[in-house]
């Protein structure tokens, strides 16, 4: 079955450093891929749609500049969480589609602790 | 392993008839649970979800779901569906640590006028 990897699974950094979270779909064109934040004890919220080669949408709320996704192919899309601070820490999960009337895979999700 | 199962890969229905997805999941303790429903093109958006407490959990968009420990099940339901209701929906669970977050591979709905 299709396969999205997510990378890295944990990571544990320093304030104001950035950190770049990779989301593959290793078996197959990814034409959409989705990235979403989950805070503690709620949730998932989506953060941003990206389409192959298009600039990301972002959801009302999220700071564009904070949050840079980049879907330069077809396999991959990588969040950077920019000058990371501790209210940062989350667990950050996407999820691809080849096309619209295509199911959607999730990756296993990582977690980022900014201390 | 933990894992969540929704058996219906995809479910017709008729406008007006009832719905019922199904969820099961294998946990260790009993996580938290939720239901989202995707429309095409879009992100998820969160239907309902179940921490403690009463079983029967009321949802957005007229949405209800019972969570069944005996049966280890979650099951999505609505008595009326409707055309605008046709989506993919996706069972999810994570432990009550916040970890492992889990999505189900979905069932896609497809409601007949």
């Amino acid at each position: 079955g299709a396969v999205v990897s997510q990378h890295p699974s944990w990571v544990i950094c320093k304030s104001g450093t950035s950190v770049k979270i990779e989301c593959r779909s290793l078996d197959f064109q990814a034409t959409t891929m989705f990235w979403y934040r989950q805070f503690p004890k709620q949730s998932l919220m989506l953060m941003a749609t990206s389409n192959e080669g298009s600039k990301a949408t972002y959801e009302q709320g999220v700071e564009k500049d904070k949050f840079l996704i980049n879907h330069a192919s077809l396999t991959l899309s990588t969040l950077t969480v920019t000058s990371a601070h501790p209210e940062d820490s989350s667990f950050y999960i996407c999820s691809a589609r080849a096309v619209n009337d295509q199911p959607q895979h999730f990756g296993d999700g990582t977690r980022l602790s900014i201390l | 392993a933990q894992s969540v199962t929704q058996p219906d890969i995809h479910i017709t229905v008729s406008e007006g008839a009832s719905l019922e997805l199904r969820c099961n999941y294998s946990y260790g303790a009993t996580p938290y649970l939720f239901w989202y429903v995707q429309s095409p093109g879009q992100g998820l958006q969160l239907l309902l979800k179940y921490f403690s407490g009463d079983t029967l959990v009321q949802g957005i968009k007229g949405f209800e779901a019972e969570f069944k420990r005996s049966q280890s099940s979650f099951n999505l339901r609505k008595p009326s569906v409707h055309w605008s209701d046709a989506a993919e929906y996706f069972c999810a669970a994570k432990d009550n640590y916040g970890q492992n977050f889990v999505f189900g591979p979905g069932t896609r709905l497809s409601v007949l006028p």
